[in-house]
């Protein structure tokens, strides 16, 4: 059965500090993806990573990848409120694609 | 660049009611989707069309229909809408880049609530 999951679905931090966001998958595919959601709104693309052992970073969130454990975190320093929001990952399945979703963490950064 | 864009945003329908959402994309993608969110469940695939005149399920098919009616444009039927297909839905496309992959974007979403 395809599945990704997440952990933890909720999460509350507070400023300043750190936090992983676990992303496990079970397809074989060699790329994962990180979306951000705000409450109302769409998908907005954080990371594509594309191959085994890659990093991005973009401010204070570093995503990476190993496929050979199938696992994806997002790692976020220092959190500020504007971090808020809930973060997926999501894994291509066959061609053409098609995503698989996590379950979402939802994320709430407070003072 | 307008992107993907779904008509409506909001709707309310009656058990038993039938309707459409549209959805275009001026990006000229060759693959569209139509996802549903649930709470708690993340997003899930109802249909996809990989090309012009071509459409396929995905992994919750049933109660919906859908047309790829030209390049732009994708859309998706509740014939007889019941309470459980009360969701937020997601059209997307696709742009695949021999790089870096296959770039989804998302639409604005539509809210729909059956009563």
């Amino acid at each position: 059965e395809l599945k990704v999951e997440q952990n933890p679905l909720f999460l509350s931090m507070q400023e300043g500090k750190n936090y992983t966001i676990y992303c496990n998958y079970s397809t074989t595919s060699d790329r994962l993806y990180w979306y951000r959601q705000d409450p109302g709104k769409s998908l907005e693309s954080l990371f594509v990573l594309l191959s085994n052992g890659a990093v991005k970073q973009e401010g204070r969130l570093m995503a990476s990848l190993d496929t050979k454990a199938r696992l994806s975190t997002l790692h976020i320093t220092a959190a500020v409120h504007d971090l808020s929001a809930t973060y997926f990952c999501a894994e291509p399945y066959n061609q053409g694609g098609k995503l698989i979703f996590g379950q979402g963490t939802e994320l709430s950064v407070k003072p | 660049n307008a992107g993907v864009t779904q008509t409506p945003k909001f709707q309310v329908l009656k058990t038993g009611q039938s309707m459409t959402l549209q959805c275009a994309q001026d990006m000229n993608h060759n693959s569209m989707y139509w996802y549903r969110q649930d709470p708690g469940m993340g997003l899930r695939l109802i249909y996809y069309s990989a090309s012009e005149g071509t459409t396929d399920k995905g992994e919750v098919p049933n109660g919906y229909n859908v047309s790829r009616l030209n390049k732009r444009e994708f859309s998706l039927r509740l014939e007889s809408a019941a309470p459980s297909q009360t969701s937020v839905y997601f059209c997307a496309s696709n742009r695949r880049d021999r790089s870096s992959g296959n770039t989804i974007y998302f639409g604005e979403g539509s809210w729909l609530t059956v009563v």
